[in-house]
């Protein structure tokens, strides 16, 4: 499975865009990369997942450069509430067991 | 239509007491999935169920064991518990189907503590 990389925290404030950072040096062809966000005592949350080139939805956009070897989550006018911990997995996503490996993830700590 | 759900959301046990974590989902789906998530860390697989009838070891199977009980329902046990073993665990499902790309679905987790 990939490792993944990135930054352990983030700061931003109310209507900011927050762009997370995430490496993934040595990522198979077949992996797909997902971001998911965890508030404090619940189980995290699917935000957006991609292969390659720009993927946005009504929540975020995920950049993936043509390597592939790094992926940026954009989270656009973020409020207090979008502050959480953001994972960035990588795996095959259409493997029978798909098991995803969560690294430390992002603190992001939105200030008013 | 409740999601995953998991019972019970707290529990504290002794040292050498065994206990049955439950989780069920109504999503019809396929795989299930079973991590653990110590304090201030990322989720760790314990074990997952590709399919009804399957189950395999993910990164820290020691000292559990899995029931996919049927389609609905995966149950993690704990036979003899351990203080390394105080952790939040948390349920998933995915729907799987052959060629797409889905994701998981988590429960709200169980706050577990072993004394």
């Amino acid at each position: 499975l990939a490792k993944t990389t990135q930054p352990i925290s983030m700061d931003s404030y109310e209507g900011q865009e927050v762009n997370i950072t995430c490496s993934h040096n040595n990522i198979a062809t077949n992996d797909y990369i997902t971001w998911y966000q965890q508030f404090p005592s619940q189980g995290p949350r699917f935000i957006i997942q991609g292969y390659k080139t720009k993927v946005t939805n009504e929540v975020a956009s995920l950049f993936i450069p043509a390597d592939r070897k790094s992926s940026t989550l954009s989270l656009p006018r973020v409020s207090l509430s979008d502050t959480a911990v953001y994972y960035c997995l990588v795996g095959d996503a259409q493997a029978a067991g798909n098991k995803l490996t969560f690294g430390g993830g992002t603190r992001v700590l939105v200030k008013p | 239509n409740a999601g995953v759900t998991q019972t019970p959301k707290f529990q504290v046990l002794k040292t050498g007491q065994s206990m049955t974590l439950q989780c069920a989902q109504d999503m019809n789906h396929n795989s299930m999935y079973w991590y653990r998530q110590d304090p201030g860390m990322g989720l760790r697989l314990i074990y997952y169920s590709a399919s009804e009838g399957t189950t395999d070891k993910g990164e820290v199977p020691n000292g559990y064991n899995v029931s996919r009980l049927n389609k609905r329902e995966f149950s993690l046990r704990l036979e003899s518990a351990a203080p390394s073993q105080t952790s939040v665990y948390f349920c998933a499902s995915r729907p799987w189907t052959s060629g797409s790309t889905d994701t998981q679905y988590f429960g709200p987790g169980t706050r577990l503590t072993v004394l």
